[in-house]
């Protein structure tokens, strides 16, 4: 069965500083991988996908991801973070394309430190 | 700009009265979903349309029904709200089929917050 592991909870970083969030799937082929973004209050924002080509994936807001297939992982990294970045993130994953059902992770809690 | 649209963005029942929650969309995606999202946790899919073809989840409750009278709107329906019913409700849409227009992300609205008394 699929299954996305998002292993931190929380994560705290300084302004300007950089970020990785993680997240590894569990999926026997190759997965629609995405990022999503949410502000508290607010729906889920698309960062970015992934399902084939490159695998170094950009997306808005400064973001990219990269999906490493031997390691089952879709990291979200962001070279200099600012404070409007605070959100929970979550990482998810479809199985048949890019608009069928996807099966979210647990979130990550972003917090920026001034 | 095309978007979905959820109203109301927060909504007070009364425990057992019940609620319809709604959600519009323009981008004229045949895929329409309703996700319930209780506090630091994921969304949880409770159902879907694709078109017109209704797919329940099998762990959504009965007392969570769903409307699509045409393909800009579809509805919430929770027949007797609980108190463990209060959540964020988040509707999202894609686009399934072919071409190259086809088969688009998730776009969500920005949900409406159910609160129970």
């Amino acid at each position: 069965a699929q299954s996305v592991t998002q292993p931190d909870i929380h994560i705290t970083v300084s302004e300007g500083a950089s970020l990785e969030l993680r997240c590894n799937y569990s999926y026997g082929a190759t997965p629609y991988l995405f990022w999503y973004v949410q502000s508290p209050g607010q729906g889920l924002q698309l960062l970015l996908k992934y399902f084939s080509g490159d695998t170094l994936v950009q997306g808005i807001k400064g973001f990219e991801a990269e999906f490493k297939r031997s390691q089952s992982s879709f990291n979200l990294r962001k070279p200099s973070v600012h404070w409007s970045d605070a959100a929970e993130y979550f990482c998810a994953v479809a199985r048949y394309s890019s608009a069928s059902k996807i099966i979210f992770g647990s979130g990550t809690r972003l917090s920026i430190r001034p | 700009d095309a978007m979905v649209i959820q109203n109301p963005r927060y909504q007070v029942t009364q425990f057992g009265k019940p609620v319809t929650l709604s959600c519009s969309q323009t981008l004229n995606h045949n895929v329409m979903y309703w996700y319930q999202q209780k506090s630091s946790q994921a969304p949880k899919l409770l159902f879907h349309y694709y078109d017109k073809d209704f797919n329940n989840e099998a762990d959504t409750p009965d007392n969570f029904q769903s409307r699509r009278p045409n393909t800009s709107f579809c509805f919430l329906d929770i027949r007797s709200p609980g108190l463990g019913d209060a959540a964020m409700y988040l509707c999202a849409t894609s686009r399934l089929g072919q071409g190259i227009y086809s088969n688009q992300p998730q776009h969500f609205g920005d949900g409406t917050r159910l609160s129970i008394l």
